[in-house]
């Protein structure tokens, strides 16, 4: 069975562009999670999403939004872009609707402003 | 809120010695506990999981964790390390599905 896929792996943007990151889950999973990790911060929550609707959400701005299709593939985007967004973004699965929390991740999307 | 706390940022140990690393957690009730692990460049990879039931839990790669409900802890702890087990672990807590509360991480560096 493939694994949770990121595209891209890594991007490279400047200051006030936006960006948009992808995330294919594990087949059957219905849960996307997105996550961004870096060195100061650790690993902070963005956003969750189940049967395409959002679920819950961390304490991002809104220029930090995604969506989940029908398929249950993720997108995130992020608008207007700071230096400090740059982070690892890091997309998870999970085959439960609700309790169990085992999370699947993918490799990355590793972002960088200048 | 829940909140997880890794209180050692790194720690060494040599090969063959053994380990624990400690992970505490805040909740009013028994949340789920997971250790993951994450080497450079990859992302995260679950270890091991406590629901509910024996609070000794076994994982992948010879890592074994123990639940105390009385000291709010799930440290993480292998017998023997490989060189290999060199990485950044991570204890998490979810309380509410689909969102999980990671701890600081503590990155491990073996010794040869």
């Amino acid at each position: 069975k493939a694994g949770v896929t990121q595209t891209p792996r890594y991007l490279i943007k400047t200051r006030g562009q936006q960006v948009t990151l992808s995330c294919s889950p594990i087949s059957g999973h219905r849960s996307v999670s997105w996550y961004q990790q870096t060195p100061g911060q650790g690993l902070q929550f963005l956003f969750e999403y189940f049967s395409e609707t959002q679920r819950n959400k961390g304490n991002f701005p809104g220029r930090f939004s995604g969506r989940q299709f029908s398929n249950s593939r993720s997108e995130m985007n992020v608008s207007t872009l700071e230096l400090g967004d740059s982070a690892l973004y890091l997309c998870a699965s999970s085959l439960a609707g609700e309790g169990t929390g085992e999370l699947f991740f993918g490799e990355g999307s590793r972002l960088t402003v200048l | 809120a829940q909140s997880v706390t890794q209180p050692d940022i790194h720690i060494t140990v040599s090969e063959g010695a053994s380990l624990e690393l400690r992970c505490n957690y805040s909740y009013g009730a028994t949340p789920y506990l997971f250790w993951y692990v994450q080497s450079p460049g990859q992302g995260l990879q679950l270890l091991l999981k406590y629901f509910s039931g024996d609070t000794l839990v076994q994982g992948i790669k010879g890592f074994e964790a123990e639940f105390k409900r009385s000291q709010s802890s799930f440290n993480l702890r292998k017998p023997s390390v490989h060189w290999s087990d060199a990485a950044e672990y991570f204890c998490a807590v979810d309380t509410n599905a689909g969102k999980s509360t990671f701890g600081d991480g503590t990155t491990l560096t073996v010794k040869p």
